[in-house]
């Protein structure tokens, strides 16, 4: 079964403390990406990567790291330094082919709350 | 800087109902639109558009593009509850063959018996 996994589906955090969320994918698409979303808001592009060993800052990455050291993974690590976590978190990924590399297949998210 | 807009934000219509939703973008390099759904976690995918004037369909839902005017139409007919999601449209932009989508708002559409 091809698709886009995430972990866990609910997390809590404490102030001050770094968490990682999970992203997998198998179905060998080369871009990842991760967004947030927020009550009566769309989705916003915190970080993507198009290959291995690359990634670039979205609209909204200050307070979030990101690593892709396999095609298969893209973690996402909310620091300290976000002034406001609390949110759904989505990954995304997308296939490099001629008129589809737009469409991005999403995962079930995560609901991030720091207490 | 990049800019989608959806309207209107919520509905609420009852079984039976056609409904339009709307979406209207200013970004540089425009690539695609497309439209997801959301009914509670995963956007699924419904339709990119590329072309003006060509309207894609699938079952009851379609969809059309107006490159001239920067707006998109998502048409859905005979309403079921089960269409009761947010409706999400996102713009690709870029010069890459692929890349970044900006999302709007969505719109939130509640379909009752």
């Amino acid at each position: 079964d091809g698709g886009i996994t995430q972990s866990p589906k609910y997390l809590f955090r404490k102030e001050g403390q770094n968490v990682t969320l999970s992203c997998e994918q198998n179905l060998n698409h080369d871009a990842m990406y991760w967004y947030r979303q927020d009550p009566g808001q769309g989705l916003r592009l915190i970080y993507y990567s198009q290959i291995v060993n690359d990634f670039q800052k979205g609209d909204i990455a200050e307070g979030y790291s990101v690593s892709r050291e396999k095609k298969e993974s893209f973690p996402l690590t909310v620091t300290s330094a976000q002034k406001n976590p609390t949110a759904f978190y989505l990954c995304a990924s997308s296939a490099k082919t001629s008129g589809k590399g737009d469409t991005q297949y999403f995962g079930p998210g995560t609901r991030l709350t720091v207490l | 800087e990049d800019k989608v807009v959806q309207s209107p934000l919520s509905l609420v219509v009852h079984e039976g109902d056609t409904v339009t939703l709307n979406c209207s973008y200013e970004v540089t390099n425009f690539r695609s639109l497309l439209w997801y759904k959301q009914e509670k976690k995963a956007p699924t995918f419904l339709f990119m558009l590329t072309s003006s004037g060509i309207e894609k369909k699938s079952g009851r839902l379609s969809s059309i593009l107006d490159k001239k005017e920067l707006f998109s139409i998502l048409n859905i007919t005979a309403t079921q509850t089960g269409d009761s999601a947010i409706y999400l449209c996102a713009v690709g932009v870029g010069g890459t063959s692929y890349g970044k989508l900006t999302f709007g708002q969505g719109t939130i559409l509640t379909v009752h018996p």
